[in-house]
């Protein structure tokens, strides 16, 4: 059974500049939520995507952005890069229903260092 | 107020000693409960998760769930130095239909051989 996948794992980038980190769910799932971890603290929600839509978003500006494909894997894009971003980036994968609570399953995660 | 408050610790506790790990929340209307593992530069591993009041048993593990108090903790029994990790309390609530999950910042454990 494939759990969440990421790439790449390690990303050096200059302020400004733009990058695109990519999430695979586990096989089964169908809902991707995106973190943002900073050193020493808890993971951050970024947003979440299910059915190919940004269904929440955390209170990240608009440089973050994201998509999700029909074979439910996803993107998570941000422009002009700050210094600020540097973090581990984690994606969730979990399954949406009517009922139950979706327990989430993390990827190894993307460390990005913005210079 | 913090959504959810944790204890950064260091949390030291010797080998073979019970660490007790604490979390309290503030949203009433969560629903579920999930305690994450985080080694030093790894991701989060999901070892618990606690729906209802009461305690729930997974090995050495123990979850504690009080709603009226709105604090969850974590016990981990016969604690060994592989225990030594970051753990993450996640309250989830459903929120329009989806799921909304707030972390703690963690609680440092240190199981000291």
């Amino acid at each position: 059974d494939a759990g969440v996948t990421q790439s790449p794992t390690h990303l050096i980038k200059t302020r400004g500049q733009q990058v695109t980190l990519r999430c695979s769910p586990k096989s089964g799932h169908d809902t991707v939520s995106w973190y943002q971890q900073a050193l020493g603290q808890g993971p951050q929600f970024i947003f979440q995507y299910y059915e190919e839509e940004e269904r929440q978003r955390g209170n990240f500006p608009d440089r973050f952005s994201g998509h999700q494909f029909p074979n439910y894997s996803s993107e998570l894009n941000v422009n002009a890069l700050l210094l600020g971003d540097s973090a581990l980036y984690l994606c969730a994968s979990s399954l949406a229903s009517t009922s139950g609570f979706g327990t989430q399953y993390f990827g190894p995660g993307t460390r990005l260092l913005v210079l | 107020q913090k959504e959810v408050e944790q204890n950064s610790g260091p949390l030291s506790v010797p080998e073979g000693a019970i660490a007790s790990l604490n979390c309290t929340y503030s949203d009433r209307v969560s629903q579920s409960f999930f305690w994450y593992r985080q080694y030093s530069g790894k991701s989060p591993e999901l070892i618990m998760s606690i729906y209802s009041n009461g305690d729930k048993e997974d090995g050495r593990f123990t979850a504690q769930l009080n709603k009226a108090s709105q604090y969850v903790s974590l016990l981990i029994r016969d604690s060994q130095p592989s225990d030594s990790a970051t753990y993450l309390c996640a309250p989830h609530r459903r929120s329009g239909g989806y799921q909304k999950v707030t972390f703690g910042t963690g609680t440092k454990l240190q199981v000291i051989p």
